[in-house]
């Protein structure tokens, strides 16, 4: 995606923790989404951040600097299920960007 | 709640054919986006509705693709004269689009339309 670096992959163990960073460029900002996609599935909405700090949803958290053009999306308690891509976006007006999306494989 | 619906979820088509794909979206979701994507990408943005109006088309849809949604609610996506680079996922997604232009709505994507030029 256009001025939005991620890594392309981690891998991790069941049970440990994940952090996927994901910085951004862009002249109009107003978020930042993060989604998860299964192989050959939509992607599903997973957090959105507007402000900078942390938002704690369960196991998945995500945090936000503006200033730094920075977000991360942390993932605990890693489970087989949560093998997926992980694409951070971040919108401009009514647009959403997309990064190429890291891929997370959680071994047991 | 049904969720944004694609068709069909995979065609295979030779080159130089022109396909279609229809996108349903959830009910009374005012805006409706087309994306595309590679394998090992992200989705790339193609076009955006809102309502009936096409607001933007990206400079990555050529002359041959053609989007529709005629009474607000489906909308489909034509590619003319199909090439091999056309290849690729094709996602639709909606959202409801009452936060004025500058929300931070999510979207709500369908399972997409696989397609494959051969």
């Amino acid at each position: 995606g256009q001025n939005i670096d991620q890594p392309t992959e981690m891998t991790a163990t069941e049970g440990a923790i994940v952090q996927i960073n994901c910085t951004y460029q862009t002249s109009g900002f107003n978020g930042l989404f993060w989604y998860q996609q299964h192989a050959g599935e939509a992607p599903t909405f997973l957090s959105y951040n507007v402000l900078d700090g942390l938002e704690e949803k369960g196991r998945f958290s995500s945090f936000l600097s503006r200033s730094k053009g920075y977000s991360y999306l942390l993932l605990k308690e890693l489970q087989m299920k949560d093998s997926a891509s992980y694409l951070c976006a971040h919108i401009n007006d009514y647009k959403l960007s997309f990064g190429a999306g890291t891929t997370v494989t959680v071994r047991a | 709640d049904t969720g944004v619906s694609q068709n069909p979820r995979h065609k295979i088509t030779k080159r130089g054919q022109n396909v279609t794909f229809r996108c349903d979206p959830i009910s009374e979701h005012n805006r409706l986006y087309w994306y595309r994507q590679t394998l090992g990408q992200g989705p790339e943005f193609l076009t955006y509705f809102q309502n009936e109006a096409q607001l933007e088309k990206s400079r990555l849809l050529s002359d041959r693709f053609s989007a529709e949604r005629p009474k607000g609610s489906f909308s489909t996506l034509e590619i003319q004269r199909t090439e091999q680079g056309d290849s690729a996922m094709y996602l639709c997604a909606s959202s409801l689009g009452r936060g004025g232009n500058r929300s931070g709505e999510k979207l709500f994507f369908g399972s997409g339309t696989q397609l494959s030029v051969l």
